[in-house]
């Protein structure tokens, strides 16, 4: 069973807010990712991680930033937070590098940016 | 690039079989993965093929053929519960590209 979890999982801040999602997984994976995806939409990946002190920026531009300190925790900050930035935040975790990419997710975190 | 395309909904009865196809293109092709998303949860994983031919697990089955770029998602006995969202997924080298989503919904 996949152990990955996500905080908070809901989130409603005003414009400007400073944020931070939190991501932790307790597999011992390397690689991490941070998705996001609209209702009904795909996901678009914003950032991954190959291990502690890798981060690289996915494929959707995005404003967050991300940190890797830790293998088990991959936090996702939003500086200033704004309406266009509403959305489902997805975080996942895998074991093998290439290939085979069995992703688990946690459950997400909905966002709201009034 | 990488680019996926899939039906965006299908509609089956319980008990019927269903396919959901999926095109890509791509470069630094490893394998065709398949996830299944419920409305608020999160996705899970269903399958995957890094090689031409037929995976079959339990009643759902996957299919790969590298030299067309297709892929499809056959389940069998459709159940209620399958009603969700299907999605492919090219595995590159270090990620996953996901396509844009299948709806399924099945009605008694």
């Amino acid at each position: 069973e996949a152990d990955i979890y996500q905080t908070p999982r809901y989130l409603v801040i005003g414009t400007g807010k400073k944020i931070t999602l939190e991501c932790s997984q307790t597999m011992g994976h390397d690689k991490m990712y941070w998705y996001q995806q609209d209702p009904g939409m795909e996901l678009h990946l914003i950032h991954y991680s190959y291990g502690v002190n890798s981060t690289e920026k996915g494929d959707l531009s995005s404003e967050s930033t991300v940190s890797r300190i830790r293998t088990e925790h991959f936090p996702l900050t939003l500086e200033s937070a704004r309406p266009s930035h509403t959305s489902q935040y997805l975080c996942a975790s895998s074991e093998s590098l290439g290939g085979y990419n069995e992703q688990f997710f946690g459950p997400g975190t909905r966002l709201t940016v009034l | 690039g990488q680019s996926l395309e899939q039906p965006s909904e299908v509609t089956a009865v319980e008990g019927a079989i269903v396919q959901i196809n999926c095109t890509y293109q791509t470069s630094g092709f490893y394998g065709l993965s398949w996830y299944q998303q419920h409305d608020g949860g999160a996705p899970t994983f269903l399958s995957y093929n890094a090689l031409d031919g037929l995976e079959e697990t339990g009643r759902f089955s996957s299919f790969l053929s590298r030299s067309d770029s297709y892929g499809y998602l056959l389940l069998q006995e459709l159940q209620m519960k399958d009603s969700a969202s299907y999605f492919c997924a090219v595995s590159g080298f270090q990620k996953l590209v996901f396509g844009t989503g299948t709806r399924l919904l099945v009605s008694p």
